[in-house]
C-alpha cells in the first residue's frame, strides 16, 4: 500500500528517552490507527483517530501518546514510561467504518 | 470487551491439500470481517473480506464463510502452494475499531 509511509524503518531507543514514529498517508482517509505487534500476540491497538484533532485510546495506550493535527499525519510517541517498547509498530488507515484497512511497512523499535 | 479468538496457532499441510483457519468473535455488532496475510518482516496484506450480510465469499483458491448466529468465521485455502506459507490474521470490525486474532502460522510441506 504505497499510500501509507512509515519512518524510520528501524529505530533504537536509549533508556529514559522519548522517540517518535512517523506515519503519513496520501489516501485521503479519515481514520488512522497504530498497532503494536509482538511475536505470537497478533496486532494490538494502541491509539486510533477518526478525525483531525480527535483520537481515542486502544487496548494498550499506556506509555504512548499521539497527535492528529493534520488529516495526513498521525505520529506516535513512545515515552520513557513504556518499559518494554521493543516491538514492530504498524500504522494503518481506512476511509470509514466497515471499509478496508491499509497498512504501512512498519517501524521496528529496539532498546539500546 | 471485544475479543477475537483464532485457531489453530500453527498449521502444517501438504502442498496441494486444503487449509482451514477458524475465528470466533464476541461482539454481535461486528459487521465486517477481513483476513490478512503477513510474510516475515512485512506489512499485513488483505486477502479477502466479508460483510455481515453475506454468508460466503470466494476468490479463486480462497474462500471465507461467516456464521452470524454462532459468531464464527473461517478461511479456506484450497490447492495450497508453497507461496501460501505465511501468518494469517482474522479480524472483526466493531464500530471504529478493528480487533485482530493472534494469528495462524501456516506451513506448506513439500
Amino acid at each position: 500500500d504505497g499510500g501509507i509511509t512509515q519512518s524510520p524503518k528501524y529505530l533504537f531507543r536509549k533508556e529514559g528517552q522519548n522517540v517518535t514514529l512517523s506515519c503519513e498517508q496520501n489516501l485521503n482517509h479519515d481514520a488512522m490507527y497504530w498497532y503494536r505487534q509482538d511475536p505470537g500476540q497478533g496486532l494490538r491497538l494502541i491509539y486510533y483517530s477518526q478525525i483531525v484533532n480527535d483520537f481515542q485510546k486502544g487496548d494498550i495506550a499506556e506509555g504512548y501518546s499521539v497527535s492528529r493535527e493534520k488529516k495526513e499525519s498521525f505520529p506516535l510517541t513512545v515515552t520513557s514510561a513504556q518499559k518494554n517498547p521493543t516491538a514492530f509498530y504498524l500504522c494503518a488507515s481506512r476511509v470509514s467504518q466497515g471499509s478496508t484497512q491499509h497498512f504501512g511497512d512498519g517501524t521496528r523499535l529496539s532498546i539500546l | 470487551g471485544e475479543n477475537v479468538e483464532q485457531h489453530p496457532s500453527t498449521l502444517s499441510v501438504q502442498e496441494g491439500d486444503s487449509a482451514v483457519i477458524k475465528c470466533t468473535y464476541s461482539d454481535s455488532a461486528s459487521n465486517y470481517f477481513p483476513w490478512y496475510k503477513q510474510e516475515l518482516g512485512k506489512r499485513p496484506q488483505l486477502i479477502i473480506d466479508i460483510r455481515s450480510n453475506v454468508g460466503e465469499k470466494k476468490d479463486q483458491r480462497i474462500a471465507v464463510t461467516l456464521n452470524k448466529t454462532a459468531k464464527h468465521f473461517s478461511l479456506h485455502i484450497t490447492e495450497t502452494q508453497p507461496e501460501d506459507s505465511a501468518v494469517y490474521f482474522c479480524a472483526a470490525s466493531i464500530g471504529d475499531k478493528i480487533i485482530f486474532g493472534k494469528g495462524t502460522r501456516l506451513h506448506i510441506l513439500p
